[in-house]
């Protein structure tokens, strides 16, 4: 199994509708998650940190479920501009900072 | 958050040779990492690079291959060794600022080994 786990898509979604991706991580003693977002040929740029009581940035979502260990994106009102990769992070904190990261997940948002 | 940049952008090596990547932040950051993107695949982490002592590497990477320097704390190399085809990859370098456990990337470098 994974250590992180992402449907890699794509999902193809028409401007202004509302998209969630899910993630599912193995290590249960990870200690801290994030969503980053890449671009094609570009450097992984950090969209969220996800907190144990889910947190909101705008239009965007993040969720945690340390039960499950699954980790959620949401985002509303799509823009041709959220057009990218959603790469889900773990930070396993095994004594140092180590991230792992999923295979992303590609969307697609058109006009 | 910190300013990165990686010299060489990008270049094209041939098998046998060895190529130094150079990874500058603008301000000084306790922790360095250095990951590994295959073409179309997510980022691996190759080590940690630890400002005055060794480089922490992940099973799979070893120092022979990808020797890291780490002189100071805004600055840090890595060497990629002998290449062969399968090194054609985006090398990035990162950055953990203080406290948060998040991490911010250079722009990468992109190999390519003939």
């Amino acid at each position: 199994r994974k250590e992180v786990e992402q449907d890699p898509g794509p999902f193809n979604v028409p401007e202004g509708a509302t998209v969630a991706f899910n993630c599912t991580y193995s290590n249960s003693a990870s200690q801290s998650f994030f969503w980053y977002r890449q671009d094609c040929r570009k450097e992984p740029k950090l969209l969220m940190s996800v907190y144990s009581s889910g947190n909101e940035d705008g239009r965007f979502t993040a969720q945690l479920n340390r039960a499950s260990q699954y980790i959620s994106l949401l985002i509303r009102d799509s823009k041709l501009s959220d057009s990218a990769t959603y790469l889900c992070v773990v930070n396993q904190n095994t004594g140092f900072q180590k991230l792992v990261f999923g295979t992303g997940t590609r969307l697609l948002v058109s006009p | 958050s910190a300013v990165i940049s990686q010299k060489p952008s990008r270049d094209i090596c041939q098998r046998g040779t060895s190529l130094t990547i150079q990874c500058q932040v603008d301000s000084q950051v306790t922790m360095m990492f250095w990951y590994r993107q295959q073409p179309g695949q997510s980022l691996t982490l190759i080590a940690t690079a630890n400002q005055g002592s060794e480089a922490t590497y992940e099973s799979g990477f070893v120092i022979d291959k990808f020797p890291i320097s780490r002189p100071n704390l805004t600055f840090s190399t890595l060497t990629v060794s002998n290449m062969s085809p399968e090194d054609s990859s985006i090398y990035l370098c990162s950055v953990e600022e203080v406290g948060g456990g998040e991490q911010y990337f250079g722009p990468g470098t992109r190999l390519t080994v003939t």
